[in-house]
């Protein structure tokens, strides 16, 4: 069973459009984040919630809103795409129990917007 | 604000050749670190870690990273590389008592077989 899984993998949209990303994880984890990958390969955190409670809220548009209904589950909806949102959208997740455990990624989303 | 530090961005090496990828983090209290691999198409993947104790820390896949408290430092090593070594190579830090993981710019490496 995949701990971290988001659909879909690959997302083609035209700029715009309002889509969605979902992610789930079950290990358990009390929180869970999105990391936007460009395409130098950098990684900036976007959200994080603890156990259903939005905790890193970094400087991301507002067209981009994360939603959480229970912890087990992150979804990112993003409003009126724009050309330079295509990036590679990675959810991960961790324990509460210790800030140094480890992340645990997703396999990603690529997102491309024409 | 806090940040990581990784000063090779592209490193190519011949199989069996000895690899050390550098990371420096600027934070002075209490931290993790970290060191991620992707492979190519792939998710991020956990390599290693330190949290406390000894500073030289093993990982999977014969890697292994020594924490450099005074110089700031957490470099990622390897005697010798493989063609399967290719991959994008990520450190990341987070500051005790925050959630936030802090990733460096990655460095890609190639081995050529």
């Amino acid at each position: 069973d995949t701990a971290v899984s988001q659909t879909p993998k690959y997302l083609v949209t035209q700029m715009g459009n309002d889509k969605s990303i979902k992610c789930e994880q079950n290990l358990g984890h009390d929180t869970m984040y999105w990391y936007k990958q460009d395409s130098k390969k950098f990684l900036k955190i976007m959200f994080s919630y603890n156990n259903k409670e939005l905790i890193i809220n970094e400087t991301v548009p507002n067209r981009f809103s994360p939603k959480s209904p229970d912890k087990a589950h992150l979804n990112l909806h993003i409003n009126s795409l724009e050309l330079g949102d295509s990036a590679v959208y990675f959810c991960a997740s961790s324990p509460l129990s210790s800030t140094g455990s480890p992340l645990h990624f997703g396999n990603g989303t690529r997102l491309t917007v024409t | 604000a806090q940040s990581v530090s990784q000063h090779n961005h592209h490193v190519i090496l011949s199989e069996a050749a000895s690899l050390e990828l550098g990371c420096n983090y600027s934070y002075g209290g209490t931290v993790n670190l970290f060191w991620y691999v992707q492979y190519p198409g792939q998710h991020l993947q956990l390599l290693l870690k330190y949290f406390s104790g000894d500073p030289l820390v093993k990982g999977i896949k014969g890697f292994e990273a020594e924490f450099i408290k005074s110089k700031f430092s957490f470099n990622l090593r390897k005697p010798s590389v493989q063609w399967s070594d290719t991959a994008e190579y990520f450190c990341a830090v987070t500051i005790s008592g925050t959630y936030k993981y802090i990733f460096g710019t990655g460095t890609r490496l190639k081995v050529l077989a």
